[in-house]
């Protein structure tokens, strides 16, 4: 399978935890993307990697968010004493480099469903 | 600042039956790209269509079209002949400003079909 993969599919928490989300994107996309859905709503853009460099981050992303991709290859998202309000769906995406000013279509993984109880 | 709105946030049909989807955008940038993408229920986003503020011609691509006009800041979306394997919530999304911007999507609220048999 050579689409976008995230890790854990799930994951349930008690309040105050800690916890860590995986992405693997497209072997040959150097962007990568986080959002974060809560239900009955659209997806809200969090944070973007251009290779290893995080470029922008929303206001969405607290201090208690931290990303990275290290590498320019798999990035992580940690959640520091997360809140029941941090329950939703985290999506990752990626894409390639816009070539010619064309802007290319990001593709998704599945997503990690978060609940914190 | 963009902004996505879908009006509609839930569209039942009959099988074979045709749905169009509203999609009304804003920006102030005059370069961005539209897109429109389905989630089914497994969650996963599926890319369907993108079109740049450039173009506004319309297409068709097998059972899917879209009608974008600037003038109204619309794009709308139409599955023509619908499946019961379209039930999905579909989003229309925004993409705006330079390639620096780093492409983030704006996703609307989602418009939820449901194609009864």
């Amino acid at each position: 399978d050579t689409g976008v993969s995230q890790d854990p599919r799930h994951k349930i928490t008690k309040r105050g935890q800690n916890v860590t989300f995986r992405c693997d994107p497209i072997s040959e996309h150097n962007r990568l993307y986080w959002y974060r859905q809560t239900l009955g709503q659209g997806p809200e853009f969090l944070t973007y990697f251009q290779n290893e460099a995080q470029l922008e981050k929303s206001r969405l992303l607290s201090d208690r968010f931290s990303a990275e991709r290290p590498k320019g290859s798999f990035s992580t998202l940690e959640i520091q004493r997360t809140e029941q309000g941090d329950s939703a769906m985290y999506l990752c995406a990626s894409s390639p480099q816009t070539l010619q000013g064309r802007n290319n279509e990001q593709f998704f993984g599945p997503g990690t469903r978060l609940t914190v109880l | 600042a963009q902004k996505v709105t879908q009006a509609q946030t839930e569209i039942s049909v009959v099988e074979k039956e045709d749905v169009t989807l509203d999609c009304v955008y804003e920006t102030r940038d005059t370069t961005y790209y539209l897109f429109w993408y389905k989630q089914p229920p497994s969650g996963e986003l599926v890319f369907l269509i993108r079109r740049n503020s450039f173009d506004e011609q319309n297409e068709i691509s097998g059972r899917y079209s879209w009608n974008f006009q600037k003038s109204t800041s619309s794009f709308n979306f139409t599955i023509t002949a619908s499946q019961v394997v379209d039930s999905a919530v579909y989003f229309c999304a925004l993409s705006a400003g330079r390639q620096a911007a780093g492409n983030k999507l704006t996703f609307g609220g989602g418009t939820r079909v449901l194609v009864k048999p």
